[in-house]
């Protein structure tokens, strides 16, 4: 199957820094890529869809200007996590798919961010 | 928003054993998907079953699809301390605000199998 590469994998920074992950395709174009948050013992949430040259959809109750999210191409996106505080610890997890009528979504393996 | 309900939300099972867990949904769907989950990790894609499918069958794992109920349930034969793991669903469906279709994902289960 297709590979979804997040970056990096764990991160630990102090409360009102920002913090970017990025997340690729290796061996296909994503035309849409999906962030979801998992707090520890729950599911995974979605936070915003992006297709490729657009702007994020956010899902209701995240908020845009602190979860700054970029396609720029079709292969990478980014989340910023702006002026992070530890309530925003969890676990990060991209995922793509390669065409919008495609039913396969591929997910990274997930980014730890921990705010002290 | 999520959609799906699993239950149970734990099952405890001892090896050998089969384990069945249930995911409901609201909405109409394109397939729905069930994926594992070791702690801290990513998810491992188990299987998909369309709309149009009733049952699909893959090694240990037997999932149904009941689209009249809304429901679909995942079966794993002969469980292994190795299958010990969190068990999601997900729904697959188009969401015209952000113009793609989209997984949704249940509350999930854990699953805990005793050697």
């Amino acid at each position: 199957g297709a590979v979804v590469s997040q970056h990096p994998s764990w991160v630990i920074c102090k409360s009102g820094t920002s913090v970017k992950i990025e997340c690729r395709s290796l061996d296909f174009q994503a035309t849409t890529m999906f962030w979801y948050r998992q707090f520890p013992k729950q599911s995974l949430m979605l936070m915003a869809t992006s297709n490729e040259g657009s702007k994020a959809t956010y899902e209701q109750g995240v908020e845009k200007d602190k979860f700054l999210i970029n396609h720029a191409s079709l292969t990478l996106s980014t989340l910023t996590v702006t002026s992070a505080h530890p309530e925003d610890s969890s676990f990060y997890i991209c995922s793509a798919r390669a065409g919008l009528l495609l039913h396969e979504q591929f997910f990274g393996p997930g980014t730890r961010l921990t705010v002290l | 928003s999520q959609q799906g309900e699993e239950d149970p939300q734990a099952l405890s099972i001892q090896e050998g054993e089969n384990a069945t867990m249930n995911c409901s949904y609201k909405t109409s769907i394109n397939n729905l998907q069930w994926y594992r989950q070791n702690s801290g990790r990513g998810l491992v894609h188990l299987i998909l079953i369309r709309s149009n499918e009733r049952e699909k069958h893959s090694g240990r794992l037997r999932v149904t699809l009941d689209t009249s109920k809304k429901s679909s349930s995942l079966l794993i034969t002969a469980s292994r301390a190795a299958d010990t793991a969190s068990y999601f669903c997900a729904t697959d469906a188009f969401y015209s605000g952000a113009g793609s279709y989209q997984l949704t994902f249940g509350k999930g289960t854990k699953l805990s199998v005793i050697p």
